[in-house]
């Protein structure tokens, strides 16, 4: 079955600098990777997502790039912000109506 | 997306009682996913919720344990039973929508004392 891999497990920035998580998974049929800010007491949020027919996608800050030869993908979070402290998953998601697998996660810290 | 309403969102029960979790979703959605989250890891699929039929379970996780309801599109039970301190955890509904996205509910927060 499908395996994920995520690092850094804790990253600390400074506000104003650039974040990047990576993530490596297993199974070469993912074909869907979302990417997750759960927030203390909170239920995880998608905040962006990729699918294997494309490289790169953007939204606003946050972008992520995914390598289908390697089979790992990351998370960039730019100018970042104190309120982006929070804990952050991958997962991937095979083909057909199967459910995601997760990552670790990743706690991010943004010192203001 | 499909926006889901998960009760409780919190609750502290005495070891050896039962514990339904309620999943309501807006909008019809073909599957829906309960997992677990131990305090400080990731997910864990508990299983999933299939509409009229048994649920499928992940290794480790058993029926008389977890029973799961799924009476229609909109609408899942998860059942924590005979509970222990070590069921502890937060327990969340996912459901995925026709865009193949997956969307969680805020979870609840289970307390075994």
């Amino acid at each position: 079955g499908e395996n994920v891999e995520q690092h850094p497990s804790t990253l600390s920035v400074q506000e104003g600098d650039s974040a990047v998580i990576k993530c490596t998974y297993s199974d070469s049929a993912s074909n869907y990777f979302p990417w997750y800010k759960q927030e203390l007491g909170k239920g995880p949020q998608l905040i962006i997502d990729i699918r294997s027919n494309v490289g790169e996608k953007k939204d606003q800050r946050i972008a992520v790039t995914l390598n289908k030869t390697a089979k790992h993908f990351s998370l960039h979070i730019t100018e970042t912000q104190p309120e982006d402290s929070a804990v952050y998953f991958c997962a991937a998601g095979p083909s057909g109506n199967t459910p995601l697998v997760f990552g670790k996660g990743t706690r991010l810290s943004v010192i203001a | 997306s499909a926006v889901i309403s998960q009760k409780p969102s919190r609750d502290i029960c005495q070891r050896g009682t039962s514990l339904t979790i309620q999943c309501q979703v807006d909008s019809q959605v073909t599957m829906m996913f309960w997992y677990r989250q131990q305090p400080g890891q990731s997910l864990t699929l508990i299983a999933t919720a299939n509409q009229g039929s048994e649920a499928t379970y992940e290794s480790g996780f058993v029926i008389d344990k977890f029973p799961i309801s799924r009476p229609n599109l909109t609408f899942s039970t998860l059942t924590v039973s005979n509970m222990s301190p070590e069921d502890s955890s937060i327990y969340l509904c996912s459901v995925r929508t026709a865009n193949y996205g997956y969307t969680f509910g805020s979870g609840t927060r289970l307390t075994v004392v």
